[in-house]
């Protein structure tokens, strides 16, 4: 079992710029979150997918801010265009069904984004 | 606004010391979750409480859900320096998990 593997680690653009975040989950899991991590706001969700379909989408920010999930094993999460506020760092997770009871959730290592 | 308030956010103590940390809510929920984060890395699950007043034991860790299910607390035995990080609550409510802002640990040896 791989984990799930979020990529780049690292990411430094300018302001204006489009950013891309990638996701593979564990294989099997069907749900799937992303999350925002700041040291002001601590982990904050974005959008959750269940059985690749977006259920809950309030914790986006703004328009700016876009995800999808085209098949079960790979999820993006996009900024365009990308503000310096948006430096953070975004976690994705995905557990076997519901998160809570008896679906705990397992993260990647998160990309951290900077914009200058 | 945050769902999950966790005290303190931050505590500096030596090895050998015990400690408690505190998640509290005005809501209820289904089940509470307890992670630790370590530098560079996402957070691990250490436990799942469900039941209003369970308590369970992971080695030197206690971990306590409130009767009501709206609070915790996690209790750590002679802390090692090898318990350093960050420790997250998470409360499940709708197929989703709520994290507070976390305690950060710093064991001194």
């Amino acid at each position: 079992d791989a984990g799930v593997i979020q990529s780049p680690r690292h990411e430094v653009t300018e302001m204006g710029q489009e950013v891309t975040l990638r996701c593979k989950p564990i294989s099997g899991h069907n749900s799937l979150f992303w999350y925002r991590q700041t040291m002001m706001r601590g982990l904050e969700l974005l959008i959750y997918f269940n059985n690749n379909v977006p259920i809950d989408d309030s914790g986006m920010p703004e328009d700016r801010f876009s995800a999808k999930m085209p098949n079960a094993s790979f999820s993006t999460l996009k900024i365009q265009p990308s503000e310096p506020r948006d430096s953070a760092v975004y976690f994705c997770a995905s557990s076997p069904g519901a998160a809570g009871v008896y679906s705990p959730l397992h993260f990647g290592n998160g990309t951290r984004l900077t914009v200058t | 606004t945050q769902l999950l308030e966790q005290s303190p956010q931050f505590l500096s103590i030596q090895e050998g010391e015990n400690l408690t940390v505190y998640c509290n809510s005005s809501s209820v929920f289904s089940s509470l979750q307890w992670y630790r984060q370590e530098p560079g890395e996402g957070p691990v699950l250490l436990v799942t409480v469900v039941t209003g007043g369970e308590v369970k034991k992971l080695k030197r860790l206690t971990f306590q859900f409130g009767d009501a299910r709206k609070d915790s607390s996690l209790h750590i035995t002679a802390a090692q320096p090898g318990d350093t990080g960050l420790y997250l609550c998470a409360g499940g409510q709708g197929g989703k998990l709520i994290f507070g802002q976390g305690t950060e640990l710093s064991v001194k040896p």
